[in-house]
């Protein structure tokens, strides 16, 4: 079955510290990847995508992420996480032979010590 | 303006209920969804519309039941409420462009709480 695992469940972190969270997906196919996040409270929002070309991706608030399609994998980065980046960090995978569904990994909670 | 809406926001209700919670969505979307996310955060699919025809029915209890008047309203109907249904509740809608799925696009969640 296809899945999306994101290994760091909760990822603790001092203000100015880089970030990397890992996302892994099982499909061998062509993908659609996203990375949302949720605020405390809130909605999801979505983060950055990757559907092709520069796998290289620029998302909002300083984020990118990297698809390696070798290592089925699309991390997540920022050089400096600020206290306002605490939340909860969702990978997503679309598999191109389903129009309509959506597989998210299980999220990883980022805590910023101020 | 808001693109995808969710009523209500809160819902505390008492077990054996019945409660519905609506959607819309003004971006265009011809799919829209309903996730549960349970109190680990876990985001599960319940179902999806395109069109207003089911696409995804995920192992849900038939006690919830969608129903899609228009491709930009997506409301779930909930029978008889039990504890366990207590999560917070997503819409979603996307667009399927050329066979495949574009960006999905959340609601501000339905947080209900069955006692």
């Amino acid at each position: 079955a296809q899945s999306v695992s994101q290994h760091n469940h909760h990822v603790i972190l001092s203000e100015a510290a880089s970030l990397e969270l890992g996302c892994n997906y099982s499909y061998g196919g062509t993908v659609n990847l996203f990375w949302y996040v949720q605020y405390p409270g809130q909605h999801l929002q979505l983060l950055l995508k990757y559907f092709s070309g520069d796998p290289l991706v620029k998302g909002i608030k300083g984020f990118e992420a990297e698809f390696i399609k070798s290592k089925f994998s699309f991390n997540l980065r920022k050089p400096s996480v600020q206290w306002s980046d605490t939340a909860e960090y969702f990978c997503a995978v679309i598999p191109y032979s389903s129009a309509s569904k959506i597989i998210f990994g299980s999220g990883t909670r980022l805590s910023i010590r101020p | 303006d808001t693109a995808v809406s969710q009523t209500p926001k809160y819902l505390v209700t008492q077990m054996g209920n019945d409660k519905s919670i609506k959607c819309e969505q003004n971006l265009g979307h011809d799919t829209m969804y309903w996730y549960k996310q349970d109190s680990k955060k876990f985001l599960k699919i319940m179902f999806s519309y395109n069109n207003k025809e089911l696409i995804i029915n995920e192992t849900v209890p038939n006690r919830f039941s969608p129903k899609s008047p228009d491709k930009a309203h997506l409301n779930l109907h909930i029978n008889s409420l039990e504890l366990g249904d207590s999560a917070v509740y997503f819409c979603a809608s996307s667009q399927v462009l050329a066979g495949a799925q574009e960006t999905q696009y959340f609601g501000p969640g339905t947080r209900l709480l069955v006692l």
